[in-house]
């Protein structure tokens, strides 16, 4: 698997579009990027996925330069409730493995 | 979307007991479930591979005789911790992944178990 890098912490305030962006050198052909969400003694909950250029959906964007070496985690006008560990995670698409947590990010929103 | 529950959701033992959690998918079945561990102010890491109807696959370092899986069904594992420890004490979570396959996010998670040794 691809060994992932975040930013260990970020901050930011009510209202402001967030920015975080994973490292992912050694991406394979088959990898896919996947961020996942996760509140203090909660399980981590699906945010976004993608392989390539940009995806959005309902909570979040992705986007992935043409060599898939990095990502970027977009959350749009945040609030206070999006205070929590963000994960980066690259693997093959299928779900077959066990999944492999790096360090996160540990987001923290500001009134 | 696809569920997962855990239950208990926390259980307090006492040092030399054994504790069994389950982990059921709701809504589908699950022929391979996932088992995490994850200790204050780190991340989860995976402990084993969960497969119905046959025996699981341990992470190394983690021992298979003191942490017993059972996938009995498509919608239930469980996991128990025998003879526990202080140093057991810890969050575990499980995740299901759907057997209809597909990409990755197809891993829904549940909400976790408190575990602590006294």
């Amino acid at each position: 698997l691809a060994k992932t890098t975040q930013p260990i912490s970020m901050d930011s305030y009510e209202g402001q579009e967030v920015n975080i962006t994973c490292s992912h050198n050694n991406i394979a052909t088959n990898d896919y990027i996947t961020w996942y969400q996760q509140f203090p003694s909660q399980g981590p909950r699906f945010i976004i996925q993608g392989y390539k250029t940009k995806v959005t959906n309902e909570v979040a964007s992705l986007f992935i330069p043409a060599d898939r070496k990095s990502s970027t985690l977009s959350l749009p006008r945040v609030s206070l409730s999006d205070t929590a560990v963000y994960y980066c995670l690259v693997g093959e698409g299928g779900g077959a493995d066990g999944l492999t947590f790096g360090k996160g990010t540990h987001l923290i929103i500001q009134p | 979307g696809a569920v997962v529950s855990q239950h208990p959701s926390w259980v307090i033992c006492k040092s030399g007991t054994s504790v069994k959690i389950e982990c059921r998918s709701l809504d589908f079945q699950a022929t391979t479930m996932f088992w995490y561990r994850q200790f204050p102010k780190q991340s989860l890491m995976l402990m084993a591979t969960s497969n119905e109807g046959s025996k699981a696959t341990y992470e190394q370092g983690v021992e298979k005789d003191k942490f017993l899986i059972n996938h009995a069904s498509l919608t239930l594992s469980t996991l128990t911790v025998t003879s526990a420890h202080p140093e057991d004490s810890s969050f575990y979570i499980c995740s299901a992944r759907d057997s209809r396959g597909g990409a990755l996010y197809e891993q829904y998670f549940g909400p976790g178990t408190r575990l602590t040794v006294t």
